[in-house]
């Protein structure tokens, strides 16, 4: 079976820091990845989303960047944090080619202070 | 400009009737819709869905009904139990592109 596995759960960082969260997903190969956030009173937004490895959508302009530099890894990142990138991170994988649900990581809380 | 909408932030309903959360979409290119539950610190889980060639799908307690011409779909849950308290997500899709979703519901069954 498929799992995906996201870490770490909660991170408290300060303004101007870096930020590095992974996620990778065990059991199906060539999966469609995903970055989501959602913030108080905002539902989930993407942020960034994969079909492949090196291949990146950015859907919101903001101050982090995704990679995927395997095929069943995902990387979110910033190089310097601002308090606004403060939220619920939640990694997300599909399957291709056909209308399908995602599933979803157990999510990272990030504060920036 | 927002296609997924859920406008009820919030719901109550005794334990044993039945909960009725709503969702409307603007995207007539939507053909793949929705429900995920949430609970506080945890992802998303997937909890049922419906193709836009359909009208109805039920899975156990949980059914979902699709109204193309009003772009308006529900969930329906009969009979709440406490368990189900928890912030549902209506989302859509144009065939396998990423999910767009609500801002969410929180449901809360009453004992």
């Amino acid at each position: 079976s498929q799992t995906i596995h996201q870490w770490p759960a909660t991170l408290v960082q300060p303004v101007g820091s870096p930020l590095s969260l992974e996620c990778t997903v065990e059991g199906t190969s060539n999966p469609n990845l995903y970055w989501y956030r959602q913030a108080a009173g905002r539902g989930l937004q993407l942020l960034f989303y994969s079909v492949g490895i090196g291949q990146i959508s950015s859907e919101v302009p903001q101050n982090l960047s995704a990679s995927r530099p395997q095929d069943r890894q995902f990387i979110l990142s910033s190089k310097k944090l601002l308090l606004s990138d403060s939220g619920f991170y939640l990694c997300a994988w599909s399957l291709k080619g056909v209308p399908t649900e995602a599933f979803f990581g157990q999510g990272t809380r990030l504060t920036v202070v | 400009d927002q296609q997924v909408k859920q406008n009820s932030p919030s719901l109550s309903v005794q334990e044993g009737r039945i909960s009725i959360l709503n969702c409307d979409y603007t995207n007539s290119m939507f053909d793949y819709f929705l429900w995920y539950k949430k609970y506080p610190a945890e992802g998303p889980t997937f909890l049922i869905s419906i193709s836009s060639i359909k009208d109805k799908n039920e899975d156990g307690r949980f059914t979902v009904f699709l109204n193309k011409s009003a772009k308006h779909l529900s969930l329906h849950i009969v009979p709440s139990q406490p368990g189900d308290s928890a912030v549902y997500f209506c989302a859509a899709s144009v065939g396998n592109t990423p999910l767009v979703f609500g801002k969410g519901t929180r449901l809360s069954v009453i004992a």
